[in-house]
């Protein structure tokens, strides 16, 4: 396509269920990120992708936050038993290669934890 | 620990002044800067970095390691100027796990 991709753009959920955010990069980006904003704040580092590995792993926020890449494209984000604070945009972005490189956003999904 | 700081939540502005907006990093190694911007209704997207030492709609931006501070500054505001503005920080040398600032929203006024 032409740009990120992201889906569901929102989603209302209850406390306690599980949610996937699904993310198509740009095709031929071989990095893909995943960042979450909280309302009023910066986007804070979750998972990174380098292909279908995970070297940096460090920014999710525990052990209910998941996420795979497969094909180097399409990856999800998996939160289980949502908490109200998961409530956020969560953003994935990609870019060419892993050096310092421009990173191309898609539009986020927002999830919001009743 | 990498951190990126930007003070400001709003920058009010009338249209033809000047702006700044602020950025403050704090980070031991040699950084790599960046201004990300969104509009409204857009997606986030790359305004300018530090090593291009480019001008982009205006906007510059000078790397002070001294006061490790990476300000974007514009001579003449512009309507369509009004935005968010994040500030994003990486580590040299690795991937590009770029940290952001909170923003900061400019409002540029006729």
């Amino acid at each position: 396509g032409a740009g990120v991709s992201q889906s569901p753009s929102n989603k209302v959920t209850e406390k306690g269920k599980d949610v996937e955010l699904r993310c198509d990069p740009i095709s031929g980006h071989t990095a893909l990120y995943w960042y979450r904003q909280r309302l009023g704040q910066g986007l804070e580092f979750l998972i990174y992708f380098q292909g279908n590995s995970a070297p940096d792993k460090s920014g999710l926020p525990s052990d209910r936050f998941s996420a795979e890449r497969t094909g180097e494209s399409v990856s999800t984000l998996t939160i289980q038993r949502t908490q109200q604070e998961d409530s956020a945009v969560y953003l994935c972005a990609s870019s060419l290669n892993t050096g310092a490189g421009e990173l191309f956003f898609g539009e986020g999904s927002r999830l919001t934890v009743l | 620990a990498q951190r990126v700081t930007q003070p400001e939540k709003l920058l009010s502005v009338f249209k033809g002044a000047p702006v700044e907006l602020k950025c403050n990093y704090s980070y031991s190694g040699s950084p790599e800067l960046f201004w990300y911007v969104q509009y409204s209704r857009q997606r986030l997207q790359l305004l300018l970095r530090h090593i291009s030492r480019e001008s982009i709609k205006g906007f510059t931006a000078d790397l002070n390691k001294g006061e490790t501070s990476f300000h974007l500054k514009k001579p003449f505001a512009q309507e369509e100027d009004s935005a968010m503005y994040y500030c994003a920080l990486a580590a040299s040398g690795g991937y590009n796990k770029l940290i952001f600032g909170a923003g900061t929203r400019l409002a540029v006024h006729p």
